[in-house]
């Protein structure tokens, strides 16, 4: 595709219960960020993939959180038992390479609105 | 650590005006400096970027960013602004090299509105 493709746009859930957020990065990069955006506040970076190397988690907020990401393409976000704080934007951003290739730039997608109610 | 501050959360101009978005940032460390747009229930886009080299950078749609290393800024300008310019902007920052450098650390984001 042209671009980061993210789905579903909108989710609306009620607390407690899971919910798993997409994101199909552009073809042929082989980093991912999710970063979330909750109202107000700038992005918070959550988990970042680069190829076949374990993955940097460091900004996942609990143990609810998850992600997995399956070679290069598709990853999922996973929030286990959501609660009211979890409403954020969730943003997946990718580049063709990360660090030290600085002319990478991240391409964003539209994100992930997502409410708890 | 590094950290970003966007001085105004909202800068409200009229159309044809000037603007200036301000952005400070704290590191113990050189680092890269990036503004991106938010357009309403878009992602992120790039608008510019300092690396290195001269400190004034142009980016697209007309805005430019002067970075000053003395003091720890890296304001956003446009000379004259239009209707479509109204959107959320963001500073950022990250690490040039080491273990984490493709992290960006993001301001909190000023909403700039362009009235008629």
């Amino acid at each position: 595709g042209a671009g980061v493709s993210q789905s579903p746009s909108n989710k609306v859930t009620e607390k407690g219960k899971d919910v798993e957020l997409r994101c199909d990065p552009i073809s042929g990069h082989t980093a991912l960020y999710w970063y979330r955006q909750r109202l107000g506040q700038g992005l918070e970076f959550l988990i970042y993939f680069q190829g076949n190397s374990a993955p940097d988690k460091s900004g996942l907020p609990s143990d609810r959180f998850s992600a997995e990401r399956t070679g290069e393409s598709v990853s999922t976000l996973t929030i286990q038992r959501t609660q009211q704080e979890d409403s954020a934007v969730y943003l997946c951003a990718s580049s063709a390479r990360a660090g030290v290739t600085y002319n990478s730039p991240l391409h964003f997608g539209n994100g992930t609105r997502l409410t708890v109610t | 650590a590094q950290s970003v501050t966007q001085l105004d959360s909202q800068v409200p101009v009229f159309e044809e005006a000037p603007v200036e978005l301000r952005c400070n940032y704290s590191s113990s460390v050189s680092v890269y400096l990036f503004w991106y747009v938010q357009y309403p229930n878009q992602g992120l886009q790039l608008l510019l970027k300092y690396l290195s080299g001269s400190t004034l950078v142009k980016g697209i749609n007309g805005f430019e960013a002067e970075f000053n290393k003395s003091q720890t800024s890296f304001h956003l300008r446009k000379p004259s602004v239009h209707i479509s310019d109204t959107a959320e902007y963001f500073c950022a920052v990250r690490l040039p090299r080491g273990g984490s450098n493709y992290k960006l650390t993001f301001g909190k984001g000023t909403l700039l509105t362009v009235n008629p």
